[in-house]
C-alpha cells in the first residue's frame, strides 16, 4: 500500500536557526497536507498542495510540493519557541495515509 | 457540536479488562479515522470508516481490537482483554470527502488509555 517517509524524526535547533522537514510518497499524490501537533496537544491542519511544484507560505512557513507530485517539504525560517512540535505530512486521494513526524525541539 | 469530540478523556483500566472509547465527528463529515499514538511516536492507524462502504480495518494491532460506526456517526473503538502495551492516546478525527472536498482531517483531543 501507499507509504509516506518523513525526514528527520528529530530535529533540534537553536532559536533563530532554519528547519526543513522532507516528506517522500512511495506514489504520486493527488494532494499532500502538513499538520502540526503541539506537546499534549492533537494534530491540527495547517495547509494543503494540490499543484505540481506549488509553493505556499505562511509567515516564516513555506510548504513546497515537488514537481512529480511525490514529495514535499516544510521550511520554517529563524525558528522560535513557539514552533515547538510534531509536523505531520498526509497524502493520498481517500485514505489519508501520515508521514511519522519530525519533532522539533527549539532551544531559547 | 463545533469539533470532534471524544469520551473519555482519560481512562484507566485493569489489564484484561474491556474499554469503549468514543468519538463523535463533525456533523456531516464522511469519513472516520482511528489512530493510535504511544508516548513520543507517530500517528499509528487502526481504523478507516467512510460513508456507507465497508470499513478499512488494516491498521487493527490484533483482534482484541474492533470498532463500528452507528448511523454514519457516532463511533466506538473497543479494546478486549486490554494488555500493558495498548497503553497509548487514541485519536479520533473526522473529514469530508467528495469530489470537491479538501479531506481536511479534524482531530480529537483523544482518550488516554492507561492499562495498569
Amino acid at each position: 500500500g501507499q507509504q509516506v517517509m518523513q525526514i528527520p524524526q528529530y530535529q533540534h535547533v537553536q532559536e533563530g536557526e532554519d528547519f526543513t522537514t522532507y516528506c517522500n510518497s512511495s506514489t504520486t499524490l493527488s494532494n499532500i497536507q502538513w499538520y502540526k501537533q503541539r506537546p499534549g496537544g492533537h494534530p491540527v491542519f495547517l495547509i494543503q498542495l494540490v499543484k505540481s511544484g506549488e509553493v505556499k507560505k505562511q509567515k516564516r512557513l513555506t510548504f513546497q510540493f515537488g514537481e512529480a507530485k511525490k514529495n514535499s517539504s516544510l521550511h520554517i525560517t529563524a525558528t522560535q519557541t513557539t514552533d515547538v512540535g510534531t509536523y505531520f505530512c498526509a497524502g493520498g486521494s481517500e485514505k489519508l495515509v501520515f508521514g511519522k513526524g519530525t519533532k522539533l525541539t527549539v532551544n531559547p | 457540536g463545533a469539533g470532534v469530540s471524544q469520551s473519555p478523556s482519560n481512562k484507566v483500566t485493569e489489564k484484561g479488562k474491556d474499554v469503549e472509547l468514543r468519538c463523535d465527528p463533525i456533523s456531516g463529515h464522511t469519513a472516520l479515522y482511528w489512530y493510535r499514538q504511544s508516548l513520543g511516536q507517530g500517528l499509528e492507524f487502526l481504523i478507516y470508516f467512510q460513508g456507507n462502504s465497508a470499513p478499512d480495518k488494516s491498521g487493527l494491532p490484533s483482534d482484541r481490537f474492533s470498532a463500528e460506526r452507528t448511523g454514519g456517526s457516532v463511533s466506538t473503538l473497543t479494546i478486549q482483554r486490554t494488555q500493558q502495551e495498548d497503553s497509548a492516546v487514541y485519536l479520533c478525527a473526522s473529514s469530508f470527502q467528495g469530489p470537491q472536498a479538501k479531506n481536511i482531517q479534524y482531530f480529537g483531543a483523544g482518550t488516554r488509555l492507561s492499562v495498569l
